[in-house]
Formats: C-alpha cells, structure tokens, sequence
C-alpha cells in the first residue's frame, strides 16, 4: 500500500523552533494532515492543507508541502514543554475517506 | 467541546476469546471508523462505516472482525476469536463526511491484550 514516513524522534529546547518532516508516496493524495497526541488522548487535529497549496500558517504552526516531492513539513515556533507529544502525518486521496498515518514523531521539549 | 468517547480503556483478555469494544461518535457525524496501534507501528485503518453498513475496510479486517451501531450512539467494534497479534491500541473516531478535508476526531482508545 501507499507509504507515510516521518522520522521517530526529535527533541528540542525551550523557545527554539522545531521542525518534524513526513515523505509520502501517493501521488493521488489531496489532503494531508498533522494530528498531536498526548499521553492518554486521541489523535487530534492540528491542521491540515490541501495539495494545491504550498504553505498554510496558523499562529506558532507553519505547514509546507512540496507536491513534487512529496515532502510535507510541520514547523512549531517558540516551542514549549506542552508541546512535547507525538505528531502524525496522515493523507488521504480521493479514493475514500480513510486516513493513511505515518508512525508518528515523538517530540521531546527540554527546558 | 464535543469528544469522542470510548470504553473500556483498557482491556486485557486470553487467546481466543471475544472482545467488543465500544465507542460513542460525536452525534451529528455520519462516518465513523476504526484504527488501530500496534506499539511501535503506525496507525492502521481498520473500517469506515456510514448509514449503517461499511463503507471501505483494510485488509486487516478480516473474517474475525466485525462492526455495528445497535442504536442510535453506540458504535462497537467485536473481535471474534483474539489472537496475540490483536494486541494494540484501538482508536474510534467520527467525521462529519462533508466534501473536501475528511478532519476525523478521535477517541483516547482502547487499550487491548491479548495474553
């Protein structure tokens, strides 16, 4: 099946900016999104950004995608201790609604 | 903010036996899912299920799986027979299905072993 990869650890410092990366292989995908999970929680939405677009920013989150890469990028500004948690990357395309995720990037935020 | 809830958090069971777990979607969603974490692994697609039958399934929902939504908030997930490969987190979650951006909430999960 079609493929999300993301690297499985990052750890920052306090206030620096971090950035988890994800490559995908579905050349078919529209949407590609990034979920947060904390300890004991669910996935939840972070943001998402549709293929057309190269760029979206919403406050300290910055999303990139480069289409012909297949290369999509998630950047936290000023980051801090309640960020630490492990972010997915997810597609989907036009052939369902399922989710395809990554193994998800476990960010560690040290003081 | 409205959630997804699912029950039990954790579940442990021996080899063989049958296992439902269960989850409240958000209400005015349409589409509802089951994924599951192997630890270490990705999330894994399991099924989607809209108007009261299965909308797409993975191909590791096989014969031992099934779903259903016995009224009109509950949406269970029933393993059959366990196995230890079954052992993982099992994730509800609704989408409201609208076009475009399919943006899912999610449950907490289940935790599930299969001793």
């Amino acid at each position: 099946g079609e493929d999300v990869e993301q690297s499985l650890f990052l750890s920052v410092r306090e206030g620096d900016s971090s950035v988890i990366n994800c490559t995908y292989t579905d050349s078919s995908s529209t949407y590609l999104y990034w979920y947060k999970q904390e300890p004991g929680a669910g996935l939840q939405l972070l943001t998402y950004i549709f293929s057309n677009m190269d760029m979206k920013q919403d406050q300290r989150l910055t999303v990139l995608l480069n289409k012909k890469d297949k290369h999509l990028s998630l950047r936290i500004a000023d980051t801090q201790t309640g960020d630490s948690a492990i972010y997915f990357c997810a597609e989907s395309s036009n052939s369902g609604y399922a989710l395809n995720f990554g193994k998800g990037t476990s960010l560690l935020v040290t003081p | 903010e409205p959630e997804v809830t699912q029950t039990p958090s954790h579940q442990v069971t021996q080899m063989g036996q049958e296992v439902i777990l269960r989850c409240v979607p958000i209400s005015n969603h349409l589409y509802f899912y089951w994924y599951r974490q192997i630890l270490g692994q990705k999330v894994e697609f399991l099924v989607s299920f809209y108007n009261n039958e299965i909308s797409e399934k993975s191909e590791i929902f096989d014969d031992q799986f099934s779903v259903e939504r016995p009224d009109g908030s509950n949406f269970t997930l029933k393993i059959r027979s366990t196995k230890l490969e079954d052992s993982a987190m099992y994730f509800c979650a609704s989408s409201e299905g609208q076009l475009g951006a399919n943006v899912l909430t999610f449950g907490a999960g289940s935790r599930l072993t299969v001793l």
